[in-house]
């Protein structure tokens, strides 16, 4: 089975500050790991993936996120925060793209 | 080139009654997945379907159900409608059962 902890249901941080969205995983299998941004009323769109290789991935929107296997880890960052950021960011795990296992959310708030 | 659509995007019902709800996967896409997301958790996989035929289910009770029709699109019903079912229902295509997901813009059901 697999899990997602995403620690924090909201984060705050001001404009031009740096943005940092924790995940946590736990597979029994090599994940694929995902990062997808929802605004509200809208769907899901797809910020983000790590499959294989490169363990720092670069995704839309200057964010991108660093695959820790000894970790467990798939945290989000970006280093300047816009305003056009605040939505709710979910981090997800699959074991190959097929089926998605979601965290619960991360609500990210920016103040001018 | 279209997205993945939904119909309709909100609707009321009452509990006890049953809901059907459309999607149409991006053009080329043969497997679509549908996700439940209550208010305030990430989506919770229900479903995936390829090729017509059920290649995955997620811990949900028998009122749901899906099909997938020759055009790829797909229904999601659900049955003897609870309170608790009320959620955005989120609707996903991909080429292949283990390529990338697209979400739709979600129907928003609310049960009273």
């Amino acid at each position: 089975a697999q899990s997602v902890t995403q620690l924090g249901s909201h984060v705050s941080v001001s404009e031009g500050a740096l943005v940092l969205l924790r995940c946590n995983y736990s597979s029994s299998v090599p994940p694929y790991l995902f990062w997808y941004v929802q605004y509200p009323n809208q769907g899901l769109q797809l910020l983000l993936k790590y499959t294989t290789g490169a363990t720092l991935v670069k995704g839309i929107n200057g964010f991108e996120a660093e695959f820790k296997k000894s970790e467990t880890s798939f945290h989000l960052t970006k280093p300047s925060a816009h305003m056009s950021d605040a939505a709710e960011y979910f981090c997800a795990v699959s074991s190959g793209y097929s089926t998605l296992t979601f965290g619960k959310g991360t609500m990210l708030l920016v103040s001018p | 080139d279209a997205g993945v659509t939904q119909s309709p995007t909100h609707l009321i019902k009452t509990r006890g009654q049953q809901v059907t709800l459309r999607c149409s996967p991006i053009s080329g896409h043969k497997s679509v997945s549908w996700y439940q997301q209550v208010l305030g958790q990430g989506p919770q996989f229900i479903f995936q379907y390829y090729e017509k035929e059920e290649r995955g289910r997620g811990n949900f009770p028998d009122r749901f159900s899906a099909r997938q029709f020759p055009n790829y699109s797909s229904e999601l019903n659900v049955n003897a409608l609870l309170l608790g079912d009320s959620a955005l229902y989120l609707c996903a295509s991909s080429p292949g059962p283990t390529t990338e997901a697209f979400f739709g813009q979600g129907t928003r059901l609310t049960v009273v």
